[in-house]
């Protein structure tokens, strides 16, 4: 099957300071990518769907200034978590898909804990 | 209402008994259902996904889809301590076919 790959598995940073993750499909290109972040004992929350060329669809309720996301080519997208604060702390996960009808897969996800 | 919803967990069964995991969904529009797997700091992983009213069966595992009712369902048959994970519920819905997921039922199989 379709490998995603996403870096890195986990991070831990001061508060105030901006994280990267990188999401990229290794052996296909994506033309649709999503951000999903999961707390603790709850289930996964859509927080962006990235398209390549275009600026990425929030979530109600998800700061797009403060979740920055790039899709800048077909084989990558990145979310920054910019100004972190304890409360962001969380896992984020991302998936990636060819085409709308085919099926969507999954990176390994990203544990951050701001400090 | 939430938009998905499946039964509270925890679920806790005997090794060789059957699973049964439930779910429903407000959006009338979606068309297409997905029941994934995770394991603790995992990612999911694709289990089922069934598109038409009816049952879809693939190995030990059942998805059952009743659109007019907005219900779906997964059985585990013959459930083994490997099957332990959270369940979750996954309706595709908007343009983009976004997934929704429920807030997922937590398995445990006990040998």
């Amino acid at each position: 099957g379709a490998v995603v790959s996403q870096h890195p598995s986990w991070v831990i940073c001061k508060s105030g300071t901006s994280v990267k993750i990188e999401c990229r499909s290794l052996d296909f290109q994506a033309t649709t990518m999503f951000w999903y972040r999961q707390f603790p004992k709850q289930s996964l929350m859509l927080m962006a769907t990235s398209n390549e060329g275009s600026k990425a669809t929030y979530e109600q309720g998800v700061e797009k200034d403060k979740f920055l996301i790039n899709h800048a080519s077909l084989t990558l997208s990145t979310l920054t978590v910019t100004s972190a604060h304890p409360e962001d702390s969380s896992f984020y996960i991302c998936s990636a898909r060819r085409a709308i009808n085919e099926k969507l897969f999954f990176g390994s996800g990203t544990q951050l804990s701001v400090l | 209402q939430k938009e998905v919803e499946q039964n509270s967990g925890p679920l806790s069964v005997p090794e060789g008994a059957i699973a049964s995991l439930n779910c429903t969904y407000s959006d009338r529009g979606s068309q297409s259902f997905f029941w994934y797997r995770q394991y603790s700091g995992k990612s999911p992983e694709l289990i089922m996904s069934i598109y038409s009213n009816g049952d879809k069966e693939d190995g030990r595992f059942t998805a059952q889809l009743n659109k007019a009712s907005q219900y779906v369902s997964l059985l585990i048959r013959d459930s083994q301590p490997s099957d332990s994970a959270t369940y979750l519920c996954a309706p595709e819905r908007g343009s983009a076919r976004q997934l929704t997921f429920g807030s997922g039922t937590q398995l445990t199989v006990l040998p």
